[in-house]
C-alpha cells in the first residue's frame, strides 16, 4: 500500500469555475477526512466520512463545497463558483476505526486566480 | 478562538541539541494529542502520541510531556539533526476522530 493518494496535486483556476479533487485512502481504513490549509496556518477540519455516510460537515464547508464518498472507498470534494479566498492547500487523510493517528496524503493546492 | 496554539513561529537548534517545541491548549475536554511533522509539499506525517491518562511518552529521540495541570505539552528532540528540519503541529484530538491543529512551528536545525 502506497499510502494515501490526492489527484490533482496542483490546479490554477479562474474565479467562477468549478473543481474537483480525489483522494484516495489506505484500502482498510473506513475513515476519511478532508481538512484545509491556508499560509500560516494549521490545517482545519472540513468534513468526515465513516464509510460512506458523511458524519460531520464543518461550517467552514459552504453550501459551495460537497464531498461525497459514494462506495466507501475513494472521495471527491467539488468546489463551485470558485472564489479567490478558496486558495489554500486541501488535504485528505484516511484512518482505521481502532486507532487515533490519521494518515494524510500530499494534498492538492488550489489557486484561484 | 484558538483552541491549540503554538506560539513560536520557527526555532533555530544546533545539530547534536535538543529540540523544545511548546503547544498549548484552552480546552481540558481534549483527551488525546499529537505531533505531526511536515516538509514542504508533502502532507503532514504522524511523529507521535500522547493520552491524557499519561505525562510522558517516548520514541525513540522524540519524547512528548504532557502537563494537564498547565495545559501545556511539549515534543523533545533529542539528539536533533538536520533532516528534523521540517514544520512541526501538534493536534489534539477533542472526541474520537476530528483533529484541532495548532498553527505550527518550523524547525530548522543547524549543521
Amino acid at each position: 500500500d502506497t499510502g494515501v493518494s490526492q489527484d490533482p496535486r496542483h490546479k490554477i483556476t479562474k474565479r467562477g469555475q468549478n473543481v474537483t479533487f480525489r483522494c484516495d485512502p489506505i484500502s482498510e481504513h473506513n475513515r476519511l477526512y478532508w481538512y484545509r490549509q491556508t499560509l500560516g496556518q494549521g490545517p482545519e477540519f472540513l468534513t468526515y466520512f465513516q464509510n460512506e455516510a458523511q458524519l460531520e460537515k464543518s461550517r467552514l464547508l459552504s453550501d459551495r463545497f460537497s464531498a461525497e464518498r459514494p462506495k466507501g472507498s475513494f472521495s471527491t470534494l467539488e468546489i463551485q463558483r470558485t472564489e479567490q479566498g478558496d486558495s489554500a492547500m486541501y488535504l485528505c487523510a484516511s484512518s482505521s476505526l481502532s486507532l487515533n493517528e490519521q494518515f494524510f496524503g500530499p494534498g492538492t493546492r488550489l489557486t484561484v486566480l | 478562538d484558538q483552541q491549540v496554539k503554538q506560539n513560536s513561529p520557527s526555532l533555530s537548534v544546533q545539530e547534536g541539541r535538543i529540540s523544545i517545541l511548546n503547544c498549548d491548549y484552552t480546552n481540558s475536554m481534549f483527551d488525546y494529542f499529537l505531533w505531526y511533522k511536515k516538509y514542504p509539499a508533502e502532507g503532514p506525517t504522524f511523529l507521535i502520541s500522547i493520552s491524557s491518562i499519561k505525562d510522558k511518552n517516548e520514541d525513540g529521540r522524540f519524547t512528548v510531556f504532557l502537563n494537564k495541570s498547565a495545559k501545556h505539552l511539549s515534543l523533545h528532540i533529542v539528539p536533533s539533526q538536520p533532516g528534523d528540519s521540517a514544520v512541526y503541529f501538534c493536534a489534539a484530538l477533542p472526541g474520537t476522530y476530528k483533529y484541532i491543529f495548532g498553527t505550527g512551528t518550523r524547525l530548522k536545525v543547524l549543521a
